[in-house]
């Protein structure tokens, strides 16, 4: 099956700790995103990358860190400097250059919570 | 700075009544997307808009698109209970590029 996996679902940290979630897609597409999702809010760009190897920041980068040296692979790092790292974290991807619809596919979702 | 504009942003309803979801943007975009959220879960889309007096429809929900207005609706038909969820409104900075930015969304509740 094709899809966007993300991993963990929940997740617990404590403060000062950097964690790291992690995005996989199988659907062969160039483009992946990191959006955070705060209760009762729409969705805000934390990082996306386009092309592997290479990744530019969103709204809201600091505090975050991303890697993206696997086509498949997009892993965010909530790094000690994140101030308020609890939230529902979301990856999505996109078949990105070329056709104009360019619909982002989101994963299910991992919960950060900091304890 | 692009913004997004979602209203209302809660949104009772009873069964069989019909209602629109209103999503305004404040600078030039070619494309905007409706997504549907259930609570705890991740997202789905719903319908990408291309052009202007672009209509699409699936089953109960019709969207539209008036790039003039730089406004999108959302036409929800005789609503059932399976339809309670939260609808997002995204609209791409520009002409081109990926980055999308978001409405606060709307919570939709059809009641029995």
């Amino acid at each position: 099956d094709g899809g966007i996996t993300q991993s963990p679902k929940y997740l617990f940290r404590k403060e000062g700790q950097n964690v790291t979630l992690s995005c996989e897609q199988n659907l062969n597409h160039d483009a992946m995103y990191w959006y955070r999702q705060d209760p009762g809010q729409g969705l805000r760009l934390i990082y996306y990358s386009q092309i592997v190897n290479d990744f530019q920041k969103g709204d809201i980068a600091e505090g975050y860190s991303v890697s993206r040296e696997k086509k498949e692979s997009f892993p965010l790092t909530v790094t000690s400097a994140q101030k308020n790292p609890t939230a529902f974290y979301l990856c999505a991807s996109s078949i990105g250059k070329g056709p104009s619809t360019d619909t982002q596919y989101f994963g299910p979702g991992t919960r950060l919570t900091v304890l | 700075e692009l913004k997004v504009e979602q209203n209302p942003l809660f949104l009772s309803m009873q069964e069989g009544k019909n209602y629109t979801i209103y999503c305004n943007y404040s600078t030039t975009s070619d494309r905007l997307y409706w997504y549907r959220q259930d609570p705890g879960k991740s997202l789905e889309s719903l319908f990408v808009l291309l052009s202007n007096g672009a209509v699409k429809q699936e089953g109960r929900l019709m969207a539209s698109l008036d790039t003039k207005a730089r406004l999108s609706t959302l036409h929800i038909t005789a609503a059932v209970h399976d339809l309670s969820a939260t609808y997002f409104c995204a609209v791409v900075l520009g002409t081109s590029g990926s980055r999308l930015t978001f409405g606060e969304g709307t919570q939709l509740t059809v009641n029995p």
